[in-house]
Order: structure tokens, then sequence, then C-alpha cells
């Protein structure tokens, strides 16, 4: 059965930053897209930015644009997502989400049991 | 492109129907005939499950009591006859523009 396994929950202090891993299981890593998406406290699924490993390329939402790095290591299966210049805004739940190589990197029909990142002084 | 899910609470009977709306500001209908339109489901304490994707097509276990119809701007997720388990908040999304996003959610609620 194919899972996603992303790393533990995360204390911040404001202005640093945040690698989280998300490691899939199975074959065919490259066949696959990984996306990020959150849940803040009282808001709603937000997708942050996603990557394609076969083509080494990456889409970013504009929000997240000048602060996020996603990179994926194919030797261990392996996807990363980093936030930097944290504020209290990015206290939330992220999620790792794969999709499938085609017109877009959707749907995701396999996610992670989500890492929680608090920012906090 | 913004989603508009309706509405916000969705108070359920279990056996009864339900249906949840979700209007887009742009069609999701692509040139191939498909439009890039999913639903997810979201149990409190979980992560995200894809219930339909493509506007109607059901992802793999999920049960036949839900169905999803739809095309342009204007979606439907309906759950024929609502279960205990069916509680939670449903999340429409479009990919059809590489800025993926997500409705607002509609929390469903015995």
């Amino acid at each position: 059965q194919v899972r996603l396994v992303q790393s533990g929950a995360e204390v911040r202090k404001p202005g640093s930053s945040v690698k989280v891993s998300c490691k899939a299981s199975g074959d065919s890593f490259d066949s696959f897209t990984f996306s990020w998406v959150r849940l803040a406290p009282g808001q709603g699924l937000e997708w942050m930015g996603g990557i394609i490993p076969m083509y080494e390329t990456a889409k970013f939402a504009h929000k997240f644009r000048d602060r996020i790095t996603l990179s994926a290591d194919k030797s261990t299966n392996t996807a990363y997502m980093k936030l930097s210049n944290l504020t209290s805004d990015d206290t939330a739940f992220y999620y790792c989400a794969r999709g499938k190589v085609g017109a877009t990197l959707a749907p995701f029909d396999v996610w992670g049991q989500g890492t929680l990142l608090t920012v906090s002084p | 492109i913004v989603l508009t899910q309706t509405p916000l609470s969705l108070p359920v009977t279990p056996g009864e129907p339900a249906s949840i709306s979700c209007r887009s500001s742009q069609s999701l209908l692509h040139s191939n005939g498909y439009n890039y339109l999913d639903w997810y489901f979201q149990k409190p304490g979980q992560s995200p499950q894809l219930l339909i994707y493509l506007g109607s097509y059901r992802a793999s276990g999920v049960p036949d009591r839900f169905s999803g119809s739809g095309s342009g701007t204007d979606f439907t997720l309906t759950i024929s006859r609502v279960e205990a388990e069916d509680v939670g908040i449903y999340y429409c999304m479009q990919a059809l523009n590489i800025q993926l996003t997500f409705g607002g959610g509609t929390r469903v609620e015995i």
C-alpha cells in the first residue's frame, strides 16, 4: 500500500525557517507529483506549491512564491518543503499530497499524515 | 480562480440525502472535455482524502453514495444517504489553473 510519511512536529521562532520531509513508499517516484497543502487554525485547505520530480520543476502559489522552496531526492523517494521567514500565521498542519504526472498536479489520491508547525516567540 | 462553496454548514440526518454546491469564478472545462474540479473530505484529526476527481469520477474505495456532477462553473457533491461517518468538512478544488485553489469548505454535521 502506497504511503506518504512526513517528518515530525516542529516548533520555530518568528523569522526562522523550517524544512518538512515527505517519504513515499513503493516504486515509480518519478511518475508522481508532490504538492504541499496546509490547514491553519480556523481556516480551510490552502495549496502552497507542487513539484514534479520527473521534470525537476515546481509550481508555487503566488502567496508563498518568495519564501518557499520545494525539492525532491529521487534516491530516497523523498520530497521536501522549506518555508522561510516564518510568522505566527504559518502555524498550521502541513500535508504532502501525491498526484500523477499529467495535465495538472492533481488529483491528490494519497496524503501524508500531516506535520504540525508551531511558530511562537 | 475563486471557488465558492455553499452552504458553509450543513446539518444532516442519517439516511437522508445531502448536497454541497461549488461555484467557480471561471469555467473549469478543459478543451479535452474534462472538468478539472475535485472533491476532498477531511474528518476531524485526519488527513484529507480524495472523493471525486474530474468533476464526476469516484476515487478508488469511495462508497457509491457519493457522486459528483456539474460542468463549467457549477458543481455539486451529493451524498445519497448520509451516514454518521460522513461528518466532517468537504472541499472542492480546481486544478485547471496552475494556481490550484480550494473552496472555503462545507462543514457537515449530524
